[in-house]
């Protein structure tokens, strides 16, 4: 069936440092790619994400890229500051019958940024 | 804008016992989903209802759990009888629905976690 894998499972870096976190899908048809940060005892909240017709998206200090032919796509925080220390989930749209989608997560990343 | 609202946000039970999880979408959401994630894990979809019909319960174990969206809006989640390995926080999450442009972008709510004794 459809897999997600995401890469790193912990990550730490000082304040100011970059953070990089990569997803690979199994899918071929996923059109779809969200990010979504979870801080203790919320849900998942969306915060970037591509489409299959973009090879890159920027939304401040936040970005995400895309490689279909590769099928990965990788989330950057540049700027780290300590209010980004959560999890951070990737997922992949799947398309199945009747035209619907649905998401298919990684299994997470902690991100923990020091001061 | 209200978020998606889910109720209670905890809840611990005993095995053998059954419990259920409430769940009001933002408003105007076509799409509801009910997702299951353990500890240490990504969200694992159980359903999803489009208005109040389902359109992907594959990873549901119908034997224990059953969920119902009766007039397109709420819906409820029940699990009965529960087992350990049922421990987990149960979100939901809804969209716009097929047919408009964003309708992928999902919007979860608090969720509820559930501790099996």
């Amino acid at each position: 069936g459809e897999n997600v894998e995401q890469h790193p499972s912990t990550l730490s870096v000082q304040e100011g440092d970059s953070a990089v976190i990569k997803c690979t899908y199994s899918d071929s048809a996923s059109n779809y790619f969200p990010w979504y940060k979870q801080e203790l005892g919320k849900g998942p909240q969306l915060i970037i994400d591509i489409r299959s017709n973009v090879g890159e998206k920027k939304d401040q200090r936040i970005a995400v890229t895309l490689n279909k032919t590769a099928k990965h796509f990788s989330l950057h925080i540049t700027e780290t500051q300590p209010e980004d220390s959560a999890v951070y989930f990737c997922a992949a749209s799947s398309p199945f019958s009747g035209g619907y989608n649905k998401l298919i997560f990684g299994a997470g990343t902690r991100l923990a940024v020091h001061p | 804008e209200a978020g998606v609202a889910q109720s209670p946000r905890y809840k611990i039970i005993e095995k053998r016992q059954s419990v259920a999880f409430w769940c009001n979408p933002i408003s105007g959401h076509a799409t509801l989903y009910w997702y299951q994630q353990i500890l240490g894990q990504g969200p694992k979809l159980l359903i999803q209802f489009q208005n109040n019909g389902v359109v992907d319960d594959s990873q549901l174990p119908k034997d224990r759990f059953s969920a119902e969206r009766l007039k397109g809006v709420d819906s409820t989640l029940k699990i009965q009888p529960a087992k350990l390995e049922d421990s987990a926080v149960y979100l939901c999450a809804s969209s716009l629905g097929r047919g408009r442009p964003t309708y992928n972008e999902q919007f979860f709510g608090p969720g509820t976690r559930l501790t099996v004794l």
